[in-house]
């Protein structure tokens, strides 16, 4: 157990809908990191936090958004779906930005039919 | 999009066997490497942050080494067992510090 919680485990919806991925980082850490893995990819950095602040950006699309609060959760929105945004999303949290060990979440498997 | 390759894609190896593989990033822009292990239906687990040119870095039978100025990363296992059996990811870090680029991975099988 890294200390790194995801909820939900599992979601399935519908194209067009939104969904919010929640992600709690372990306790003492500022980092907080958002990946995607889809079936045909490997795992794809979407986009960093720390502190509350966004840091780094990788290949998210315009169509997700994430944020990070004050008490360091975070939460990634993913909206419009589509068939192909299907995917395990991980969230991994360090104590600071990139030169520091990450630690990962059990990840959310999301299912768009 | 930046190339960092991971080679071989899959190894199978007896137990017992020492074995080693290569994460090629690019030489210029660098700021750090990870190195992961997964195993399947788990999620990837820290093995080595590396930051420096020339540092080396061990944990029990695992250890990384680094060259920046040529730009790889060799990971080797020593006395592998199936235990090892996973999928081995390296991530390059640019020296602007905002981008994480995942190579493909090693598939790393350990027959008893």
């Amino acid at each position: 157990d890294s200390g790194v919680t995801q909820t939900p485990k599992h979601l399935i919806t519908a194209t067009g809908q939104r969904v919010t991925l929640r992600c709690s980082p372990r306790s003492g850490d500022l980092s907080v990191y958002w990946y995607q893995q889809s079936l045909d990819q490997g795992l794809q950095f979407l986009i960093q936090y720390y502190n509350g602040e966004e840091r780094a950006k990788g290949n998210i699309l315009e169509r997700f958004s994430a944020q990070q609060f004050p008490d360091l959760h975070s939460e990634l929105n993913l909206s419009s779906l589509e068939l192909g945004d299907s995917a395990l999303y991980f969230c991994a949290s360090s104590v600071g930005p990139f030169s520091y060990e990450q630690y990962f979440g059990p990840g959310t498997r999301l299912t768009v039919t | 999009i930046l190339n960092v390759e991971q080679s071989p894609q899959s190894l199978h190896v007896q137990e017992g066997d020492s074995t080693n593989f290569t994460c090629s990033f690019p030489s210029s822009n660098f700021y750090a490497l990870h190195w992961y292990r997964w195993e399947t239906a788990k999620s990837p687990e820290a093995l080595f942050v590396m930051t420096l040119n020339g540092d080396e870095k061990k944990k029990g039978r695992i250890s990384a080494t680094l060259n920046t100025k040529e730009g790889y990363s060799y990971l080797y296992i020593k006395g592998s067992q199936p235990e090892d059996s996973a999928t081995y990811l390296c991530a390059f870090i640019n020296n602007a510090g905002n981008m994480l680029t995942f190579g493909g991975g090693t598939r790393l099988m350990v027959k008893p």
